[in-house]
């Protein structure tokens, strides 16, 4: 699959628990966006990376933290979770950062924090 | 700051029907404006921009600036339409955050 790639598709864990989400972006795209998409919230954008380096930050939570490794994964890793945390998380990729004409997103991977 | 404000969370119309989905916007300078769409177990997806003033599947967006809204409009809507659309707000100027509304679910009543 050519496409934006998330790890894992469904994460149920505990309330004050660390996890790590894994996404691969598109061949050849270099830039990685991370959002958050909750019933209260909304879709919202909390952070993204170009080439390795951290290019703009939103509504990211100090317990939320991302990285994006030389092969261009990025992982985003949720710690203290809280009931809150709960929601789907997208990763979205593009060749060059704000090119959204050609920003493609992943399918999500859904958090369930009990 | 950058406010994007989708007033409707649902919205339903029968088949054949036009559709407005309203999204207005708060920002201070010359912002750049999308329509996303999420259908049933899909990923979301970019629908249009106000740049390319196109029309997609259909549907229009007007930027107007004076009334600060960007609603997305078909003439007469299919069931196909069904799904969940996102405005969204880009400020450009070096900035490479979106800034999403709440969404508003359409539903195309057969």
């Amino acid at each position: 699959d050519s496409g934006v790639t998330q790890t894992p598709k469904h994460l149920i864990t505990a309330t004050g628990q660390r996890v790590t989400l894994r996404c691969s972006p598109r061949s050849g795209d270099l830039s990685v966006y991370w959002y958050q998409q909750s019933l209260d919230q909304g879709l919202q954008f909390l952070i993204q990376y170009y080439n390795g380096e951290e290019r703009a930050k939103g509504n990211i939570l100090e317990r939320f933290s991302a990285q994006q490794f030389p092969d261009l994964h990025s992982e985003l890793n949720l710690s203290s979770l809280e009931l809150g945390d709960s929601a789907l998380y997208f990763c979205a990729s593009s060749v060059v950062p704000g090119n959204y004409n050609e920003q493609f997103f992943g399918p999500g991977t859904r958090l369930t924090v009990l | 700051a950058q406010r994007v404000t989708q007033p409707e969370k649902l919205l339903s119309v029968f088949k054949g029907a036009p559709v407005e989905l309203k999204c207005n916007y708060s920002y201070s300078g010359s912002p750049e404006l999308f329509w996303y769409v999420q259908y049933s177990r899909q990923r979301l997806q970019l629908l249009l921009r106000h740049i390319s003033r196109e029309s997609i599947k259909g549907f229009t967006a007007d930027l107007n600036k004076g009334e600060t809204s960007f609603h997305l409009k078909k003439p007469f809507a299919q069931e196909e339409d069904s799904a969940m659309y996102y405005c969204a707000l880009h400020s450009g100027a070096g900035s490479y955050q979106l800034t999403f509304g709440k969404g508003t679910k359409l539903s195309v009543i057969p």
